[in-house]
C-alpha cells in the first residue's frame, strides 16, 4: 500500500477559483515529485523538491502553479486560477535517493467546471 | 531531451497468453529504466527496474531485459491473469535529480 498520502482525493472548483491540494510523502524521503495525469493518462512533470529546496520545475509561464515543500509540514501544490484545462489527476511522489524507486500517491483528481 | 515511446496504446488479450509491451529510450544520461503499472484509482506501482545493460529482471512474473544497443526495455509475461488488467508505463530517470519521463502507457486488458 502507497505511503504517499495525499488529500483530498477529489477537488472541485469553478474556472478562476484556487485549488489547492497536499502530500505527505514517505517518512525518511527527502525527495518528492508533483506529476499532472490527463485524460489520456499522459504524465507531465510539474516540480520536485529535495527537502525544502526546489530541484526541477517547468516553465510555470502563467505562474498560475506554486509548489511548497516546508518542513514539518505536508507539501502542497496550489493554482491560483484554475481553468478548465486543468482538470486532471495530481500525482505526488517521493522517493529515497537518485535512480531509485519512486513512490506514488493515488492522487488528487481536481475537476474544474 | 528524454523521451520515452510506448508504440501499444491499448493491447487485448485472452487469459494464459503471452504478452510483451513495447519500450524504447532516447537519453543522453546513463539510462535507469522502469516500468510502473497502474490499477484503476489507484497509484502507480514500481514493477521493474533495472540499469544494467543485457541483465533480465523479473519480478510478480514479469520481465525485462535493458538493451542499451537497441535502446529498449520491453516487459513481457508468460502467461498473462485477469488480474494484470491495468496501464502499465515505461519511465526513464534523468539523471541525478531522479525526474521520471514517462512514456504514454499501454492499457493491457485480459479476457476470460
Amino acid at each position: 500500500n502507497s505511503k504517499v498520502i495525499q488529500t483530498p482525493r477529489y477537488l472541485v472548483k469553478g474556472q478562476g477559483q484556487k485549488a489547492k491540494m497536499r502530500c505527505i510523502p514517505e517518512k525518511g524521503h527527502p525527495v518528492v515529485f508533483w506529476y499532472q495525469q490527463n485524460k489520456n493518462n499522459e504524465f507531465k512533470f510539474l516540480i520536485n523538491f529535495q527537502n525544502q529546496e526546489v530541484l526541477q520545475q517547468i516553465d510555470m509561464t502563467e505562474k498560475r502553479f506554486s509548489a511548497e515543500c516546508p518542513s514539518n509540514s505536508p507539501c502542497s501544490l496550489e493554482i491560483q486560477s484554475s481553468e478548465a484545462g486543468d482538470s486532471a489527476l495530481y500525482l505526488c511522489a517521493s522517493s529515497h535517493r537518485a535512480n531509485t524507486e519512486v513512490f506514488f500517491g493515488k492522487g488528487t483528481r481536481l475537476t474544474v467546471v | 531531451g528524454d523521451s520515452v515511446t510506448q508504440t501499444e496504446g491499448l493491447v487485448t488479450l485472452t487469459k494464459g497468453l503471452p504478452v510483451m509491451l513495447n519500450c524504447t529510450y532516447q537519453t543522453t544520461y546513463s539510462p535507469f529504466l522502469f516500468w510502473y503499472v497502474q490499477h484503476l484509482n489507484e497509484a502507480p506501482k514500481l514493477l521493474l527496474k533495472s540499469s544494467t545493460d543485457n541483465k533480465r529482471t523479473e519480478h510478480q512474473g514479469f520481465y525485462a531485459t535493458l538493451h542499451k544497443s537497441s535502446s529498449s526495455f520491453h516487459l513481457q509475461k508468460s502467461s498473462v491473469q485477469l488480474s494484470d488488467s491495468a496501464l502499465y508505463f515505461c519511465a526513464l530517470s534523468e539523471g541525478s535529480f531522479n525526474k521520471l519521463t514517462f512514456g504514454a502507457g499501454t492499457r493491457l486488458a485480459v479476457c476470460p
